[in-house]
């Protein structure tokens, strides 16, 4: 059965640091790997989506890397900004390609 | 383009009582998603549909019923609801059919339902 991790469950940084989250999976047969994004009451917001095939992907600040083979991705936020404060979940897709299997998430503080 | 609509956003019931949640989506996805969001749990998958008039038990199916009647909608049902059930409840869509495979993609999820069950 998958299982997801994220560690650290929380994490408070001060403003303009880089800092790397990290999210561990127990079955290396997947599908994709995304990496969302939740502000409190609010529902998910996508921020990252990676293949099976593939070794990381960019936005802007962000970048996600993905290690199957070790079970392993990493979400790194570069130069990082009080509005980045949030949740983020670590989410992945099994090879029938429907269910998917979330991590409990890392509370993320940036100050000012 | 409203994306992916829930409705409602937040609902008391008493144990026993039953009701349905409505979630829309616009983007013409073939897939749909319930879920449901526990504290320190993360999101545990209900229910979900590949396409109109199909749907498939998740993770945590028990005490939930789906439908999924029209391509851009799927409900969610609590025939019997218990305490247990008390959580905020997701709804999402993904995958734009593309010749004769659907291209399963970004999930898109809805602002989600804050329910109490007393």
């Amino acid at each position: 059965k998958q299982e997801v991790t994220q560690i650290p469950a929380a994490l408070s940084v001060p403003e303009g640091e880089n800092l790397v989250l990290n999210c561990s999976f127990t079955d290396s047969a997947i599908y994709n790997l995304q990496w969302f994004r939740q502000d409190p009451g609010k529902g998910l917001t996508s921020l990252l989506l990676i293949q099976s095939s593939q070794r990381e992907q960019t936005s802007g600040r962000l970048n996600a890397s993905l290690d199957k083979s070790s079970g392993r991705s990493t979400l790194y936020i570069a130069a990082s900004q009080p509005g980045d404060s949030a949740t983020y979940l670590c989410a992945v897709r099994d090879t029938g390609g429907f269910k998917t299997i979330f991590g409990a998430g890392t509370r993320l503080f940036v100050k000012a | 383009n409203a994306g992916v609509t829930q409705t409602p956003k937040f609902r008391v019931l008493k144990t026993g009582q039953s009701m349905t949640l409505l979630c829309a989506q616009d983007m013409n996805h073939e897939y749909m998603y319930w879920y449901r969001q526990d504290p320190g749990m993360g999101l545990r998958l209900i229910h979900y549909s590949v396409g109109e008039g199909t749907t498939a038990k998740g993770e945590v199916p028990d005490g939930y019923n789906v439908s999924r009647l029209k391509k851009q909608n799927f409900l969610l049902g609590l025939e019997s609801a218990a305490p247990s059930q008390t959580s905020v409840y997701f709804c999402a869509s993904s995958g734009i059919k593309r010749g004769a495979l659907p291209y399963t993609d970004t999930q898109y999820f809805g602002p989600g339902t804050r329910l109490t069950v007393l």
